[in-house]
């Protein structure tokens, strides 16, 4: 199993701020996931990106892929308080996913 | 889209009995099914793979004995928690995947042993 570092573990912002969410690895993937998981659910896919230096848009969500498709990142700008969640990257090698560590999100009102 | 019902969402049952979670693909084949156990506040870590018809691929440190997984068609996986004890209890999580479809997530159940 490919390991993947997530940070911050913990992010708790005022509403409006933006952040910023990072999965690092030392391994290539074919392609990176992030999802988002709410509490006593399954974990819910946000999108999913294949090329190195990919940026996808997501309304005020904003993904990067890095060149050499070892890393992304998650960008929210303007955070909500239904932004809150636990926000996980998954790589994707050999038809199967590995997760980060998760990183959990709260936007106070 | 692709949906993926997962039952019971949550069960209660005694030390050293048995349980069973289904995990149905509702509108796909799912030609993969993988099974995955999460802790409160920490990530989903795998269990195993199984393929339609055929044996689960388990992660190391996973006892197969422990939790039996069968995938008898390409619509149903089931996962059964045998002689279940406190230790056990957890958020158990299923995905498919088949077809154009990626990795579809059911609800989870939560399985609480006492």
């Amino acid at each position: 199993t490919q390991l993947l570092e997530q940070s911050p573990q913990f992010l708790s912002i005022q509403e409006g701020e933006n952040l910023t969410v990072y999965c690092n690895s030392s391994s290539v993937f074919s392609s990176l996931q992030w999802y988002r998981q709410e509490p006593g659910e399954g974990p819910v896919l946000l999108v999913t990106v294949v090329t190195g230096g990919e940026v996808k848009k997501l309304k005020r969500l904003t993904f990067q892929f890095g060149d050499a498709r070892k890393d992304s990142s998650l960008h929210i700008t303007a955070a909500q308080p239904g932004d809150t969640g636990l926000y996980l990257c998954a790589g994707e090698e050999d038809y199967k996913l590995s997760f980060g560590a998760g990183t959990t999100v709260t936007v106070r009102a | 889209g692709a949906v993926v019902s997962q039952h019971p969402s949550w069960v209660i049952c005694k030390s050293g009995t048995s349980v069973k979670i289904e995990c149905r693909s509702l509108d796909f084949q799912a030609t993969t099914m993988f099974w995955y156990r999460q802790f409160p506040k920490q990530s989903l870590m795998l269990m195993a793979t199984s393929n339609e018809g055929s044996k689960a691929t388990y992660e190391q440190g996973v006892e197969k004995d422990k939790f039996l997984i069968n995938h008898a068609s390409l619509t149903l996986s089931t996962l059964t928690v045998t002689s279940a004890h406190p230790e056990d209890s957890s958020f158990y999580i299923c995905s498919a995947s088949g077809g154009t479809y990626g990795y579809t997530f059911g609800s989870g159940t939560r399985l609480t042993v006492v």
